[in-house]
Order: structure tokens, then sequence, then C-alpha cells
């Protein structure tokens, strides 16, 4: 089982559609959980952040986590083109570094 | 300058030649990493550095040479290369060793092309 799973798509979803990205991982100790945005070619860049469960909301953008079943997810609501990319998931782990999905990649159609 | 910057953000070299790759964090943070990223592949991790010590080689080939001068500097010293380490080479930095607290912030990476 990896550490981190994502599914990695495509994930096509219509312009002003919600999407929804998920990933579990494996160790229960993990406190940390991260969502990156990498554009092709470009570097991620992190969106959002979530420690506790429950919902946190920035905007179009929503991380749920969910520690008893080892899940966390993203909705993008009202989805335009311009968040077509790929989403990874980051969780923290005991050995001293994050450990990466390897990514979901997500396509808004106009 | 602001945040993890990386040079060049283009190299192309010979499987013959020596280059090195430049990061510089301007956050303050206390540790550093470096990964590659192979088109259509997950991150893979090759050194983590904190406070100027490394902490991690992921079974790196050694024809890669990390340094760390100091908290803010990284290099990544490349000879021999072959044409399968051609990639996306990215920076990243973290205030604390691991990134529990706020994650980790990328530079914009370099593309190196081994011909």
């Amino acid at each position: 089982q990896k550490e981190v799973e994502q599914n990695s798509g495509p994930l096509s979803v219509p312009e002003g559609a919600i999407a929804s990205l998920n990933c579990t991982y494996s160790d229960r100790g993990s406190q940390s959980f991260f969502w990156y945005r990498q554009y092709s070619g470009k570097s991620p860049e992190l969106i959002m952040f979530i420690y506790s469960n429950g919902d946190k909301e920035d905007g179009r953008f929503t991380a749920q986590l969910n520690k008893a079943s080892q899940y966390v997810s993203l909705l993008i609501r009202d989805s335009q083109p311009s968040d077509s990319a790929t989403y990874l998931c980051a969780v923290n782990s005991n050995t001293g570094k994050l450990i990466f999905g390897q990514g979901t990649t997500l396509q808004v159609k106009p | 300058e602001t945040g993890v910057t990386q040079t060049p953000r283009h190299l192309v070299m010979g499987m013959t030649n020596k280059k090195s790759l430049k990061c510089e964090q301007h956050l303050g943070h206390n540790a550093m990493y470096w990964y590659k990223q192979s088109a259509k592949k997950p991150l893979e991790l090759m050194f983590v550095y904190s406070l100027e010590e490394r902490v991690e080689n992921n079974s790196v080939p050694s024809r890669f040479s990390p340094e760390c001068p100091n908290s803010s500097h990284l290099f990544l010293h490349l000879h021999t290369l072959q044409p399968e380490d051609s990639a996306l080479y990215l920076c990243a930095s973290s205030q604390d060793r691991g990134g529990a607290l706020h994650g980790y912030t990328f530079g914009s990476g370099t593309r190196l092309t081994v011909v």
C-alpha cells in the first residue's frame, strides 16, 4: 500500500461544476495535510492545508479531513478552466518529511 | 528576491559536462530539499538538509552531489549524467524539518535536458 494514494485521473468536469479530489493515507500518526496545485511544466504551489477533522474553506476551495477514515479531500466549487492542473496531496510523516501522492489531473472543460 | 529562487531555469548539458544547480531561499527556513520530477511521474525526494546538515539521501546516484553551505543556499552538482536524468529539478524549503507546520515552499525549478 502506498503511503499517500490519489487517483491519477484525469478527472474531467464542466465549467461551473464542483470538482472533488480525494486522497487516502496510511500513517495514522499524520497530523498535517496539504494540497498543492501544479500547472504543466511549473512547480507545485501550496493552496490549502488542514490539521483538524472537518472542513476548512478558503474562497472556492474546501479541504475536508477525516482522520478516522484516513481520508482528505479537496473540493473546488464553480470550477474554471484555469483550475485545470495536477493536484498533489501531501501528508507529514514520522520520518521528518512530507509524503506526496502521485497527483490527480483535473480538466475543466468550457 | 522573495520565496525560493532557482537558477538556471533551463539547462542543456552533455553527458560529460559538469554543471551546478543553485537554490536560494529568502524565507528564513531551516530545511531545504531537492526533488526530481520526470515527465508524468510523481515527485522523487533526493536529498534533505536540516540546518545545513544532510539528513537524508534517498539512494541517489553519486553523479548527483548536493552541497549546503548555509541555511539559505543549496546546490546540486551534476557530472557524467545520463539521458534518463533529464527532468524538472525542484528545490523546496520549510520552516521546520519535515514541513509539518506550514508545508514546503517550492522554487520554480530547473528543466534539465541531458544530450
